[in-house]
């Protein structure tokens, strides 16, 4: 089945610095990744949708200087979280969607990195 | 806006009981409904979907019906495995795509011997 890595899996940072996070797509090519944030015991919420060689495009209220998408090939992602704060702290989980067929695909997700600012 | 409200869990149960996890839904027209299980230490995975009113989406003994009516999409399984423990999210897209998932809080599942 398609799998989706992401790397690193947790990360403890300063406060003030700046973190990235990757997701892979292992076994497909993906136009259309898409990052989700998750608070403790709260749903997925979608951040934003990056499609390969454009823009991401962020969700109302998701600062998209803090939150820095880019998505470079048919099988990268990163999320860089820019001079980072405690309540940045969260569970970041992406998803990728297959470039092949119809727009209707599947979304495959990562299993997520937990990030603590300290 | 869209939104999706599942039962609060956590879900106790011991082997080979009978599983239910509601889940309604609001949204304009049709959207289509899934249902997503996370395993420990693992990424969301699609458990089963439906698209239109009263589909049946099935998967691993899992299944769920689509209920325009009641806008509801609940989660059964007739007999559970401790296999089964996860986390469940019951999620809903605009009709004719998977992008712009909602989904709700994710309800866990402990099933024991």
């Amino acid at each position: 089945g398609a799998v989706v890595s992401q790397h690193p899996s947790w990360v403890i940072c300063k406060s003030g610095t700046s973190v990235k996070i990757e997701c892979r797509s292992l076994d497909f090519q993906a136009t259309t990744m898409f990052w989700y944030r998750q608070f403790p015991k709260q749903s997925l919420m979608l951040m934003a949708t990056s499609n390969e060689g454009s823009k991401a495009t962020y969700e109302q209220g998701v600062e998209k200087d803090k939150f820095l998408i880019n998505h470079a090939s048919l099988t990268l992602s990163t999320l860089t979280v820019t001079s980072a704060h405690p309540e940045d702290s969260s569970f970041y989980i992406c998803s990728a969607r297959d470039a092949g067929g119809l727009a209707g695909r599947e979304q495959y997700f990562g299993p997520g990195t937990r990030l603590t600012v300290t | 806006g869209d939104s999706v409200t599942q039962m609060e869990g956590p879900v106790t149960l011991s082997e080979e009981a009978f599983l239910t996890i509601n889940c309604t839904y609001t949204a304009t027209g049709y959207p289509s409904l899934f249902w997503y299980v996370q395993y420990p230490g693992e990424g969301l995975q699609l458990l089963l979907k439906a698209t239109k009113a009263d589909d049946k989406g099935s998967n691993k003994g899992f299944e769920a019906t689509y209920r325009k009516e009641t806008t509801s999409f609940h989660l059964e399984k007739g007999s559970v495995q401790v296999s089964d423990s996860a986390v469940y999210f019951c999620a809903l897209s605009p009709p004719g795509t998977a992008s712009k998932l909602t989904f709700g809080t994710g309800t866990r599942l402990q099933v024991t011997l």
